[in-house]
C-alpha cells in the first residue's frame, strides 16, 4: 500500500524558514516524480514544485527562488525547504507521488499545515 | 503558462442526477496529460481521471472523462451522496503544472 506522510508544518513568522518532509513507502520511490501541492485557506489547489527521478526540479513562479525541493532516495524521503516565507504561503501542503514517466499525482499524503503569521 | 478555467463554479444537483463539469484550457493540452481530481473537506485530493479519459485505480465507472485540445469534460452519471465535493482539472505535461479553480458540486 502506498503511504505518504508529511511533517514539519507549523506556525512561522513572515520572513522565516521551514522544512517540510514526506516519508514515502509502498512503492519504488526512486523511480517516481514527486510533487508538492498546496491548498490555501478558502482557495483552490496550487501546484508548488516537482522533482523527477534524476533530481531535475521545477517550481511555480510564486515560490521560485524561495523554496527548494529535494529527495533522498536512500531514505525514501521528499523535502521542501521554504525560505523567506510570506503570509500568502499559508496553506495545507500535500506531498504527492507521480508516475515514472508522467507528473500526474496518483497518490497523496494527508497534508501538513503551514501558517505564516506575525 | 496554461490557464485552466472550470465551469460552472458551483453545481447544485440531487443524488441520482447526472453532472457535467467543464475545463477549458487557454492553449491546446495534449490529451495524454489532463487529469481530474476530487477533494472533500478535510481530505487529500484523489485522482479520478488521467490522460483525459482513463479512470484511476478503484474509481467507479460512473466517472468518465472526455475531450481534447482545449475543451475537456468530467461526467458523473447517477450521483451518489459521496460524490458531492470539489473537482479540479489539472494539466501535467510540462512546467508549470496548473490546476483549474475548481467546481463545487453540492446538493
Amino acid at each position: 500500500e502506498v503511504q505518504l506522510v508529511e511533517s514539519g508544518g507549523g506556525l512561522i513568522q513572515p520572513g522565516g524558514s521551514l522544512r517540510l518532509s514526506c516519508a514515502a513507502s509502498g512503492f519504488t520511490f526512486s523511480s517516481n516524480y514527486m510533487s508538492w501541492v498546496r491548498l490555501p485557506p478558502g482557495k483552490g489547489l496550487e501546484w508548488v514544485s516537482v522533482i523527477n527521478s534524476g533530481g531535475t526540479t521545477y517550481y511555480a513562479d510564486s515560490v521560485r527562488g524561495r523554496f527548494t525541493i529535494s529527495r533522498d532516495n536512500s531514505k525514501n524521503m521528499l523535502y521542501l525547504q521554504m525560505n523567506s516565507l510570506r503570509v500568502e504561503d499559508t496553506a495545507i501542503y500535500y506531498c504527492a507521488r507521480g508516475g515514472a514517466v508522467t507528473m500526474v499525482s496518483q497518490n497523496w499524503g494527508q497534508g501538513t499545515l503551514v501558517t505564516v503569521s506575525s | 503558462e496554461i490557464v485552466l478555467t472550470q465551469s460552472p463554479g458551483t453545481l447544485s444537483l440531487s443524488p441520482g442526477e447526472g453532472a457535467t463539469l467543464s475545463c477549458r484550457a487557454s492553449q491546446s493540452v495534449s490529451s495524454s496529460y489532463l487529469a481530474w481530481y476530487q477533494q472533500k473537506p478535510g481530505q487529500a485530493p484523489r485522482l479520478l481521471i488521467y490522460g483525459a479519459s482513463s479512470r484511476a485505480t478503484g474509481i467507479p465507472d460512473r466517472f468518465s472523462g472526455s475531450g481534447s485540445g482545449t475543451d475537456f469534460t468530467l461526467t458523473i452519471s447517477r450521483l451518489e451522496p459521496e460524490d458531492f465535493a470539489v473537482y479540479y482539472c489539472q494539466h501535467y505535461d510540462s512546467s508549470p503544472i496548473t490546476f483549474g479553480q475548481g467546481t463545487r458540486l453540492e446538493i
